[in-house]
């Protein structure tokens, strides 16, 4: 069975700080994708980032960045020079790949969020 | 716009009754899903649809039930065999062949 954990459940900082947000996942597919997920308090889903299992360059967007470690099975999100609009929950998330025949639905399995308050 | 549509932002039920979620999507994707969500935890999956008239049971399927008679919408019904109700519920869409899902704005659901 798949498994995502975020040991950490809420993180505070104040504006101007880095701020690292772990993940840990079990999966005994050897092909897989990992997400993250913003959740504002408005409540959506925002998608931020999607890694398949195969490709495990770190990827940065702006201040964002992500480290994907496969032999820790950790994919962690750094948020750099944190700013107030980053307040959110953030999840991390792990699917099995689609099967062209139908064998696989992209089942998203979730860990429990972790709070992030960036105060100004 | 495109996008995905949920109905209502916020829902009552009393005791005993059914009521319906509405989830429709003009992005032209092929899958749904249905989510709930309890406050301090991650998401968990109810139903799904890849196709149009086929759906499966995700992992907490007992007391809802949806229909997929048009490609564009995904109704949930939340029926009263459902005893603790009460959560967040978000609805998400994929692309075919694609591995992301994207999520609608969601519908709390609250029992009076």
């Amino acid at each position: 069975a798949q498994k995502v954990t975020q040991a950490q459940t809420e993180i505070s900082v104040v504006e101007k700080e880095d701020v690292t947000l772990d993940c840990v996942y079990e999966t005994r597919d050897t092909t897989y994708y990992l997400f993250w997920y913003k959740q504002p308090p408005s409540g959506e889903l925002v998608f931020l980032i999607r890694r398949n299992s195969f490709d495990e360059q770190n990827e940065i967007s702006g201040r964002y960045s992500w480290n994907f470690q496969k032999s820790t099975s950790s994919f962690n999100f750094t948020i750099t020079a944190s700013q107030v609009v980053d307040s959110a929950v953030y999840f991390c998330a792990l699917s099995e790949p689609v099967g062209s025949g139908g064998t696989s639905y992209g089942k998203l399995t979730f860990g429990q969020g972790t709070i992030l308050t960036v105060h100004p | 716009d495109g996008g995905i549509t949920q109905s209502p932002k916020y829902l009552f039920r009393k005791e005993g009754q059914n009521v319906t979620l509405s989830c429709e999507q003009n992005l032209n994707h092929d899958a749904m899903y249905w989510y709930r969500q309890d406050p301090g935890q991650g998401l968990r999956l109810i139903y799904y649809s890849q196709i149009v008239n086929d759906f499966q049971k995700g992992d907490i399927a007992e007391g809802y039930s949806v229909s997929r008679e048009k490609k564009e919408s995904f109704p949930l019904t939340v029926t009263s065999a459902q005893k603790n109700p009460t959560a967040f519920y978000l609805c998400a869409t994929r692309p075919h062949a694609e591995e992301t899902q994207y999520f609608g704005p969601g519908t709390r659901l609250l029992v009076l």
